[in-house]
């Protein structure tokens, strides 16, 4: 089965401590993305990698880290520098196309991060 | 500037039909997506439209597009419980090398009996 898993589905963190969530794909897609959601608002871009080694920051990338040293692979750390760390975290993947529907990103079932 | 807004909440009856509105800014956006997201999931793709078209049909599922009002709807035909849900609108805009997504807040849609 194609597609995109997160792990943790929830995960506590407590002060001062960093967190890092997981996203997989085996959808052989080269673009990978991470979205924060808040409740009552839309998807906010962290991070988005187009290709291995390389990602570039989104609108709200303060506090977070990632890497990309597998294509398949996107970890996100959620550092003690976030101060409002709680949220919802969808990871997605897509292809690479310059505007084609190769480039539709496909969503991870997301992971809940709460403050302890 | 990025904008996406679609209105917060809809009720409707089973079996009568949706209509979820939502207003976008870029007129160059390529495409233009809808995508459902039940609760404590993540987002599930259900359509996509190309800008050139002004019409999309997928089953129960029929997507409008107006570019001159930067207007786009969907509606769902015989809405069933199992469609109670947040739905969200996305425009592309390619930026900084690559097609970023601006999402809307998302429109809840709860059915009743």
């Amino acid at each position: 089965d194609g597609g995109i898993t997160q792990s943790p589905k929830y995960l506590f963190r407590k002060e001062g401590q960093n967190v890092t969530l997981s996203c997989e794909q085996n959808l052989n897609h080269d673009a990978m993305y991470w979205y924060r959601q808040d409740p009552g608002q839309g998807l906010r871009l962290i991070y988005y990698s187009q290709i291995v080694n390389d990602f570039q920051k989104g609108d709200i990338a303060e506090g977070y880290s990632v890497s990309r040293e597998k294509k398949e692979s996107f970890p996100l750390t959620v550092t003690s520098a976030q101060k409002n760390p709680t949220a919802f975290y969808l990871c997605a993947s897509s292809g690479v196309g310059g505007g084609t529907p190769q480039e539709t990103q496909y969503f991870g079932p997301g992971t809940r991060l709460l403050v302890l | 500037g990025e904008d996406v807004e679609q209105s917060l909440f809809l009720s409707v009856r089973e079996g009568d039909s949706s209509v979820i509105n939502c207003t976008y800014t870029d007129s160059s956006s390529t495409y233009l997506y809808w995508y459902k997201q039940e609760p404590g999931a993540g987002l599930q793709l259900l359509t996509y439209i190309f800008s050139n078209m002004d019409m999309k049909q997928d089953q129960r599922l029929t997507v409008l597009l107006n570019k001159k009002d930067k207007h786009l709807s969907l509606r769902i035909a015989d809405t069933q419980t199992g469609d109670s849900a947040i739905y969200f609108c996305a425009e592309s805009q390619f930026s900084g090398g690559y097609n970023k997504l601006i999402f809307g807040a998302g429109t809840r849609l709860a059915v009743h009996p």
